[in-house]
């Protein structure tokens, strides 16, 4: 069972917006920052977002994040069909000393 | 490029013992944290281990703590992790990763950027 909770599946058809959430405690994300990772399927992951809303050069505009107290969201506007992967948040946990993650939640882009 | 490679994956009878390296190139490695990620088949991310930029200071998730050791080489651009009395749940990908949380402190905080290939590991008799 993962720390942090995600939904296990969102979906959406082109050009829609989805939200994923993640909820977590104050140990992880209501004191630290959230990460999102994007892992298509038979890939590693890749960094999507850090530090709850900042996006990596190369990722598109259309990825945002938030965070609000112990709990953070991923939004995908003008979905597009190599979006399709699943999606894992993550933040530090300050007792386990290390990163811990969603259970991650697989897109579909219908 | 930057760029991770992972090695030394395989199968290993339960009981058994496994050394995974991960050599980096196209960055500084002695500036950051590194990491090792763990995937089981049809799962979720998991942490298995980090260790500072000296090697000082190394941390493992309760799953792994007193078997798995996490070491690193700045001569050599490399990091390891040495698995000991592996069991079936420790049967997965393992990911190694950068962290750049602390650049400035050296020590992990779980911003992982970028990840390598993955190596697998299968435990079973």
């Amino acid at each position: 069972q993962s720390v942090l909770t995600q939904p296990p599946s969102a979906s959406g058809t082109p050009g829609q917006r989805v939200t994923i959430s993640c909820s977590g405690s104050s140990s992880d994300i209501g004191g630290n920052t959230v990460n999102w990772y994007q892992q298509v399927p038979g890939t590693a992951p890749k960094l999507l977002l850090y530090r709850n809303d900042q996006r990596p050069s190369g990722v598109p505009d259309r990825f945002s994040g938030s965070k609000s107290g112990a709990s953070a969201s991923l939004a995908i506007s003008g979905l597009q069909s190599e979006d399709e992967a699943d999606y894992y948040c993550s933040a530090w946990h300050d007792s386990l000393n290390g990163p811990v993650f969603g259970g991650g939640t697989k897109l579909t882009v219908l | 490029e930057v760029q991770l490679l992972e090695s030394g994956g395989g199968l290993v009878k339960p009981g058994g013992s496994l050394r995974l390296s991960c050599a980096a190139s196209g960055f500084t490695f002695n500036n950051y944290a590194m990491s090792w990620v763990r995937q089981a088949p049809g799962k979720g991310l998991e942490w298995v281990s980090s260790i500072s930029v000296s090697g000082s200071r190394t941390y493992y998730s309760d799953s792994v703590k007193g078997r798995f050791t996490i070491s690193r080489d700045n001569s050599k651009n490399t990091l390891y992790l040495q698995m000991d009395s592996l069991g079936a749940e420790d049967t997965a990908i393992y990911y190694c990763a950068s962290d750049r949380e602390n650049i400035l402190t050296g020590y992990p905080g779980g911003l992982l950027d970028p990840w390598g290939q993955g190596t697998l590991v299968t435990v079973s008799s």
